[in-house]
This record gives structure tokens, C-alpha cells and sequence, in this order.
């Protein structure tokens, strides 16, 4: 099938640890995205990476960290957790042409107690 | 800062009524896109619309988009449960930036 899939779907953790979450797509597309959506259904951005060059970088903490090792794969990792990280984090895939939409994986609920 | 408002932010109607759901920007915007998200899964592309005053048609679903290019509409005849989940309005920034989305209508269809 061809789609955006990321690993864990669940991922509960405590205060402090470190933990990544993985993203791959198949839909040969240039650009690839990281979004958090909060309790409130807000999608945020965080990331934008174009044939593995960071685009996009918004205020993000710096305990988060994109790694790109091919167009296709877009992991995160997150150093030192916080109860704040707590939502769901959505990787997506897009072509790079403006307006182009995006295709989104089905999310990684992360829960830090 | 582009913002994208989106209301109502909740609507809860019966099997069979119509509704609205507004998406309202003081920016202009080169297009709007709507999309439909479902509980546990990503939000999933209904339609772009590109020209001001453009109307797109999916079945009972109609969206608009404003002349001016700051607002857009999705407009749902005869409701269903299965029309049921979060709706998001969403377009691209300035050059350079990503899609930005609305805070988005969660949608309820009761039979």
C-alpha cells in the first residue's frame, strides 16, 4: 500500500527519558513534515524537511530533533521529556510544489507521566 | 501571522439537517484546502479550492471560496453519521512556510 506510516502508534513514557518516533513514506515525495496535535485538536507545525534539508524549523525546544537519512524517512527524537510533550504527533509527505497537499501517517499518541 | 479561523468549533445536529462550517482568515490566501479527520487516524484531503469565488461539489459536501480569497466555507446537505469527525480548513503561508490549519469544527451526526 502506498502511505505515510510511523511507528509506535502508542508510545507512553515517564518525565525525563528519551524517546524517538519513526516516519517513512512511499509516495515518492520531496517533502516531509512533523505536526503536533495538541488536546485540542490544534495541528501545529514543527518541522519541513526537503530531500533531507531542514525548511521549516518553528519554535520548537531544542530537546526536539529531526533526523532525515533519505527523502523517504523523517524520524524524531526527543531528549528529556516533559508532561507538555504529551499529544499526538503526525508525520506527513507532500510534493514540493505550493499548495500541495499533504498526505498524513495516523499518528504517535505520546504520553509522558 | 496568518491565522485561519474555523467556527463553529463544535456541532452536534441530527441525521438529515444541513450545516455550515466556516474557515475565516484577514489574509489572503493562494488556495484552501478541507480536511476530514477521523478518531485515531490523520486527517485526510477533501478538496482544494484555487480561484476566488471557486465552488467544488463531493457528493453532499459544497465548498466555496470567498472572492477575496481570505475565506472559505463547507457546506454539508442532509447529514450522516458517517459525516461525523473533525474538519479542518487548511492553507499555505507565506513562501517559505507550511501549511498552517485551523483549530478545526468537530462534527457529531446523531441517527
Amino acid at each position: 500500500d502506498t502511505a505515510v506510516s510511523q511507528t509506535p502508534k502508542y508510545l507512553v513514557t515517564q518525565m525525563g527519558n528519551d524517546k524517538s518516533i519513526k516516519c517513512e513514506q512511499n509516495l515518492g515525495h520531496d517533502t516531509m513534515y512533523w505536526y503536533k496535535q495538541d488536546s485540542k485538536k490544534f495541528l501545529k507545525i514543527m518541522f519541513s524537511y526537503n530531500n533531507k534539508e531542514l525548511i521549516i524549523n518553528e519554535t520548537v525546544p531544542n530537546r526536539f530533533s529531526p533526523k532525515s537519512p533519505d527523502k523517504a524517512h523523517l524520524n524524531l527524537h526527543i531528549n528529556s521529556l516533559e508532561l507538555g510533550d504529551s499529544a499526538v504527533y503526525f508525520c506527513a509527505s507532500s510534493q514540493r510544489d505550493r499548495d500541495s497537499p499533504l498526505h498524513f501517517g495516523n499518528g504517535t499518541r505520546l504520553t509522558v507521566t | 501571522t496568518q491565522l485561519l479561523e474555523q467556527s463553529p468549533q463544535f456541532l452536534s445536529i441530527q441525521e438529515g439537517e444541513n450545516l455550515t462550517v466556516y474557515c475565516n482568515s484577514s489574509s489572503v490566501f493562494s488556495s484552501l484546502q478541507w480536511y476530514r479527520q477521523e478518531p485515531g487516524e490523520g486527517p485526510v484531503l477533501l478538496v482544494t479550492v484555487v480561484t476566488g469565488g471557486e465552488v467544488k461539489k463531493l457528493k453532499r459536501l459544497t465548498f466555496q471560496f470567498g472572492d477575496a480569497r481570505k475565506d472559505s466555507s463547507l457546506h454539508i446537505t442532509a447529514a450522516q453519521p458517517g459525516d461525523t469527525g473533525l474538519y479542518l480548513c487548511a492553507g499555505e503561508g507565506q513562501a517559505g512556510t507550511a501549511l498552517i490549519f485551523g483549530k478545526g469544527t468537530t462534527l457529531s451526526v446523531s441517527s
